[in-house]
C-alpha cells in the first residue's frame, strides 16, 4: 500500500505571497490532518478533515485554510505569507473507529521557506 | 489545557536499552502514540497503545502505560546507531472527539557506538 504523499516537498516563497500544499492519504483512509512543525513551537495541529468536512481546527489565523476533496485528497492554503510561516508542514492520514482514531500515518512533509 | 511533556535528550551506548519517558494530562485520551523522526524526514509511526492497555510489545519496542500517573514510556531493546533520532510522544485530544494529536516536544536519542 502506498504511503501518504505530499507535494511539493520543498517550496520557497516571498512574504505576502500565498501557497497551496497538497496531501494524498493512504488508500481507504478518509481522515486527513495537517500539522505545522517549527523549532520553537514544535508540532502544532492545524486542522482535520473527514469526508470533505472540517472536523476540527487549531489555533491558527484565518490565513490558514484547507479543504478535502471527494477522493480524500486534501489541500491547505496559506495566504499573505509571513516569515514566521516558515516550517515543515506535515499531513497525517488515518482511519477512524468508533472509539477514536488510530494508526495515524504521516507524510514526508513540505518544507516551506518564506523570505 | 492538554499537555505532553518529555525529557529533551537521552544518550546511550549501542547495545544498551533506551527508555524514553512521557507524561500527559488528558485522562480521556483513547490512544497514545510514539513517533520517530529522522533528520529531514516526516514522522514514522513506531507504535501506539490503547488507553485500556498497560503494556504493548512489538519486537524491540515495549510501551508501558501507567494511567494513574499519566505516564507513558518507550523502551528500545538492543539500541542501534540507526535508532538515533527524535522520538515524539503524542496523545489524542480526548476533548475534541476527533483525531487531533497533541505532541510532546520530542526526545533526541543519541546512540554512541
Amino acid at each position: 500500500k502506498a504511503g501518504v504523499t505530499q507535494t511539493p516537498r520543498y517550496l520557497i516563497k516571498t512574504r505576502g505571497q500565498q501557497v497551496t500544499l497538497s496531501c494524498s492519504p493512504i488508500s481507504g483512509h478518509r481522515s486527513v490532518s495537517w500539522y505545522q512543525q517549527t523549532p520553537g513551537q514544535g508540532l502544532q495541529f492545524l486542522f482535520e478533515y473527514f469526508s470533505e468536512t472540517q472536523r476540527n481546527k487549531g489555533n491558527f489565523p484565518g490565513r490558514f485554510s484547507g479543504r478535502q476533496f471527494s477522493n480524500s485528497r486534501s489541500e491547505m492554503n496559506v495566504s499573505t505569507l509571513e516569515l514566521g510561516d516558515s516550517a515543515l508542514y506535515l499531513c497525517a492520514s488515518s482511519q477512524i473507529t468508533g472509539v477514536g482514531t488510530y494508526e495515524q500515518y504521516f507524510g514526508p512533509g513540505t518544507r516551506l521557506t518564506v523570505t | 489545557g492538554e499537555d505532553v511533556e518529555q525529557s529533551l535528550f537521552l544518550s546511550v551506548r549501542e547495545g544498551d536499552s533506551s527508555v524514553i519517558n512521557c507524561t500527559y494530562t488528558d485522562s480521556s485520551s483513547t490512544y497514545l502514540y510514539w513517533y520517530k523522526q529522522e533528520p529531514g524526514a516526516g514522522l514514522q509511526l513506531l507504535t501506539y497503545i490503547f488507553s485500556n492497555m498497560d503494556m504493548k510489545q512489538d519486537q524491540r519496542l515495549t510501551v508501558l502505560l501507567n494511567k494513574k500517573d499519566k505516564h507513558l514510556s518507550l523502551r528500545i531493546a538492543d539500541t542501534q546507531t540507526g535508532d538515533s533520532a527524535i522520538y515524539f510522544c503524542a496523545e489524542v485530544d480526548g476533548s475534541s472527539n476527533t483525531g487531533k494529536l497533541i505532541f510532546g516536544q520530542g526526545t533526541t536519542l543519541q546512540v554512541k557506538p
